[in-house]
């Protein structure tokens, strides 16, 4: 059972570029969510999802573009990098009060 | 916006003491979850608290609730290095679990 895998572990871009952080469970968990995580900071809410078609924004959501086409699948785009952007991301999937996260993606914005 | 915070930031103890962290939030809840990070890692679930409940324990770990002060804390009793992590409290205060809200964490190191 992988639970929730996030790749790339690490990137590194340059300003305007794009790409996209790839999340996928396998519990069939309804609730996913994307988190980004700075220096001394806990985790911010990016955009989650309450199930494959429904997306919604969080805290810091701009910037970010999200889709959930399927149950298994959470991808998180960056549409133009900024330097602004250098964080940890997790990605997290739910049912009811059980949460599991991924291990991270270390991003830094060159 | 950060809706937990806990206190202290940093804390250092030696093996074998209790370590205690606390978390304050703003606004009404349905449950407060802990949360460890291990420097590198993602988060782990630790323990959940409802609303209702005053008290739980999971082996070493007692966290209470207190809605009236809005504020929970995490003890772990007889601490190991291998507890040497972050802890971060995080709520459920806008949402379900798809939506919480942590706050900034007790970085925690346990000196053998």
């Amino acid at each position: 059972n992988a639970g929730v895998t996030q790749t790339p572990k690490f990137q590194v871009l340059k300003t305007g570029q794009s790409m996209t952080l790839q999340c996928a469970q396998d519990m069939n968990h309804e609730y996913m969510s994307w988190y980004r995580q700075d220096p001394g900071m806990g985790l911010r809410l990016i955009h989650y999802s309450v199930g494959a078609g429904i997306t919604d924004q969080g805290e810091v959501p701009n910037g970010y573009n999200v889709s959930r086409s399927t149950t298994e699948d959470f991808p998180l785009r960056l549409l133009s990098a900024a330097p602004s952007q250098t964080s940890v991301y997790f990605c997290a999937s739910s049912w009811g009060n059980t949460i599991y996260f991924g291990e991270g993606s270390w991003l830094t914005v060159v | 916006s950060q809706q937990g915070e806990e206190d202290p930031q940093a804390l250092s103890i030696q093996e074998g003491e209790n370590a205690t962290m606390n978390c304050s939030y703003k606004t009404s809840i349905n449950n407060l979850q802990w949360y460890r990070q291990n420097s590198g890692r993602g988060l782990v679930h630790l323990i959940l608290i409802r609303s209702n409940e005053r008290e739980k324990h999971s082996g070493r770990l007692r966290v209470t609730l207190d809605t009236s002060k809005k504020s929970s804390s995490l003890l772990i009793t007889a601490s190991r290095a291998a507890d040497t992590a972050s802890y971060f409290c995080a709520t459920d205060a806008e949402g379900g679990s798809e939506k919480l809200v942590f706050g900034k964490g007790t970085k925690l190191t346990v000196n053998p």
